[in-house]
């Protein structure tokens, strides 16, 4: 088990450019989070999936965005026209079914820079 | 509206002391917290966590210590290496099964 993936670890993009992250989440986890996280806060909650169906979505998660995660694998995360504003640190997390004692697993992250 | 709050944004400790790192949430409906550790470039990692039903849980160097009625956690690392020097999230579950995360303290061990 290699833990959760995350690809690509840096992205530069000018402003209004698309980019699309990925994340491979540890094989037996069937919850898979996505997080964002800017300079000098802590981690906030973007989206989950249980599967391949998407649960929830937070608003921080405006029209530009989506995400999707087919066969209930590896995940996808797509920004559509890039916004200075968009530039963090999207971090994705797995874990296996919610009880006490569970925690999320996070990848390293794909640190956005929007130019 | 920050539901889990940690208003030190850093702390800095000698080596073999101990760090204590503090918590505060205002959700009655959180009952599960973790803390978690933090290097540059690197996704949080899990450390410890805590059930709503405990008032302490230990493992190793960390203690982490719930005072429920008044909605405070708190971190203790007992006795502090360099290696710790991270940035130290709580976060909390409530019903809404996901996580909330405090904005992070970067605890430095001097040594």
């Amino acid at each position: 088990d290699t833990g959760v993936s995350q690809d690509p670890r840096h992205k530069i993009t000018k402003r209004g450019q698309n980019v699309t992250f990925r994340c491979d989440p540890i094989s037996e986890h069937n919850r898979l989070y996505w997080y964002r996280q800017t300079l000098g806060q802590g981690p906030e909650f973007l989206t989950y999936f249980q599967n391949e169906a998407q649960l929830e979505k937070s608003r921080l998660l405006s029209d530009r965005f989506s995400a999707e995660r087919p066969k209930g694998s590896f995940s996808t995360l797509e920004i559509q026209r890039t916004e200075q504003g968009d530039s963090a640190m999207y971090l994705c997390a797995s874990s296996p079914r919610l009880r006490q004692g569970v925690h999320y697993t996070f990848g390293s992250g794909t640190r956005l820079t929007v130019v | 509206d920050q539901q889990v709050k940690q208003n030190s944004p850093s702390l800095s400790v000698q080596e073999g002391r101990i760090s204590i790192l503090n918590c505060d949430y205002t959700n009655s409906m959180f009952d599960y917290f973790l803390w978690y550790k933090k290097y540059p470039a690197e996704g949080p990692t899990f450390l410890i966590s805590i059930s709503s039903i405990k008032d302490k849980n230990e493992d190793g160097r960390f203690t982490v210590f719930l005072n429920k009625s008044a909605k405070h956690l708190s971190l203790h690392i007992v006795p502090s290496q360099p290696g710790d020097s991270a940035v130290y999230f709580c976060a909390a579950f409530g019903s809404a099964r996901q996580l909330t995360f405090g904005s992070g303290t970067q605890l430095t061990v001097l040594p």
